[in-house]
């Protein structure tokens, strides 16, 4: 079975300051990784996927995350955090196995950003 | 190419009635999935559904809950003899060979 774990469910940050947001995964298979970003009454929004590949993923509005096998890791960062970041963020896993649409989500980190 | 649609937005039901949730896929997805959102936690897979066919319902509850998506129309989420309990968010998704596409959800209120 798998399960994602996103370490602290808010983080709090200024406007201009690094944005870094921690998930950690366990799967018995090679997973295909993604986070997503929901803002409030919205659904959810695709900011970024690692397959295969390239380790270091970029996404959407200046987002990034790295895929580190040996920490079982996926972390999301952004250099200079805007206010319009201000949304709760989901990393999710699935099997290579299986469809990109059968998700195992993290319980999501709230960003909020401060002037 | 408008995205998921699901409807209704916001869904008020006593409970013991019945709640419907629609969900309507991206022009060209077969695949669709709905998953629920409990008030502070993640979104929980609960089906996953083909044209005609249940691929995978391991995450529905085993009673009171069933799911269709028919040769014509949208997929149909259906919730029977609704409790507090089942008062969540309720999201669909529908995928193409590289990515999940969510619809905006239907927010269920049980009274």
């Amino acid at each position: 079975a798998q399960s994602v774990t996103q370490l602290g469910s808010h983080v709090s940050v200024s406007e201009g300051a690094l944005v870094l947001l921690r998930c950690n995964y366990s799967s018995s298979v090679p997973p295909y990784l993604f986070w997503y970003v929901q803002y409030p009454n919205q659904g959810l929004q695709l900011l970024l996927k690692y397959t295969t590949g390239a380790t270091l993923v970029k996404g959407i509005n200046g987002f990034e995350a790295e895929f580190k096998k040996s920490e079982t890791s996926f972390h999301l960062t952004k250099p200079s955090a805007h206010m319009s970041d201000a949304a709760e963020y989901f990393c999710a896993v699935s099997d290579q196995d299986t469809s990109y649409g059968k998700l195992t989500f993290g319980q999501g980190t709230i960003l909020t950003v401060h002037p | 190419n408008a995205g998921v649609m699901q409807n209704p937005r916001h869904l008020v039901r006593r409970r013991g009635q019945e709640a419907r949730l629609r969900c309507s896929p991206m022009k060209g997805h077969s695949h669709v999935y709905w998953y629920r959102q409990l008030p502070e936690e993640g979104l929980k897979f609960m089906v996953y559904l083909q044209k005609e066919n249940i691929i995978d319902e391991s995450g529905m509850p085993k009673e009171r809950f069933s799911a269709e998506f028919p040769k014509e129309g949208p997929s149909i989420l259906r919730i029977q003899q609704v409790v507090r309990g089942d008062s969540a968010a309720y999201f669909c998704a529908s995928s193409s060979l590289a990515e999940a596409f969510f619809g905006q959800g239907t927010r269920l209120t049980v009274v």
